[in-house]
């Protein structure tokens, strides 16, 4: 069974900082790993993805994201937040070709000015 | 623009009611997913059709049903409306093994 555990609800970060959003998952497979970004009354848009090729994963809007087997993480990173990075983000993963998808409960990210 | 419609964007009926959600996939996409998104549930996986046939299935009610037609387009089908049912339904879209691409959803809310 599979299952993606983001472990902060919520995320506050000054603008021109690190940003740090942690997600950690489980996988009977080989997953592929996502990071979505939704902002407020906003569909979900896809920022990165993994899929078994460079475990260093880079995205949209200067984010970027690391698989770490071993540790069975997959943290979303920003060297700098900007205003417009407030949003919730979800990590997902999926199995089986994309059949089997399993979101995160989601992690709001404020920056704060 | 992920290339995902749905209609229409907010819904606003009474319980008992029954209500129909659309959604038009990406050009070429032949996978149609369907997502709740509510604050208690968080965001759950529904139902998949690929081409027209159920793929998958998720936590979806027996009050719900969905369907895919010849031209892809998804709709989905939600009757006697409980307060509960209130929520964001997304409708995501995808090529054979590849990632999915999300509408900008349609919000529901049952009085």
């Amino acid at each position: 069974a599979q299952s993606v555990t983001q472990l902060d609800s919520h995320v506050s970060v000054s603008e021109g900082t690190p940003v740090l959003l942690r997600c950690n998952y489980s996988s009977s497979y080989s997953p592929s790993l996502f990071w979505y970004v939704q902002h407020p009354n906003k569909g979900l848009q896809l920022l990165l993805k993994y899929t078994s090729a460079a475990t260093l994963v880079k995205g949209i809007n200067g984010f970027e994201a690391e698989f770490k087997k071993s540790e069975t993480s997959f943290h979303l990173t920003k060297p700098s937040a900007h205003m417009s990075d407030a949003a919730e983000y979800f990590c997902v993963v999926s199995e089986l070709g994309y059949q089997k998808v399993t979101f995160g409960t989601g992690t709001k990210l404020q920056v704060i000015p | 623009d992920s290339g995902v419609t749905q209609t229409p964007k907010h819904l606003i009926t009474a319980t008992g009611q029954r209500v129909t959600l659309r959604c038009s996939p990406r050009s070429g996409d032949l996978s149609v997913y369907w997502y709740q998104q509510s604050l208690d549930q968080g965001l759950q996986f529904l139902i998949q059709y690929y081409n027209g046939e159920e793929r998958a299935k998720g936590n979806i009610l027996e009050r719900f049903s969905a369907q895919q037609f010849p031209d892809l387009h998804s709709e989905l089908n939600l009757s006697s409306l409980e307060l509960g049912d209130s929520a964001l339904y997304f409708c995501a879209s995808s090529a054979p093994g590849s990632t999915q691409y999300f509408g900008p959803g349609t919000r529901l809310t049952v009085l």
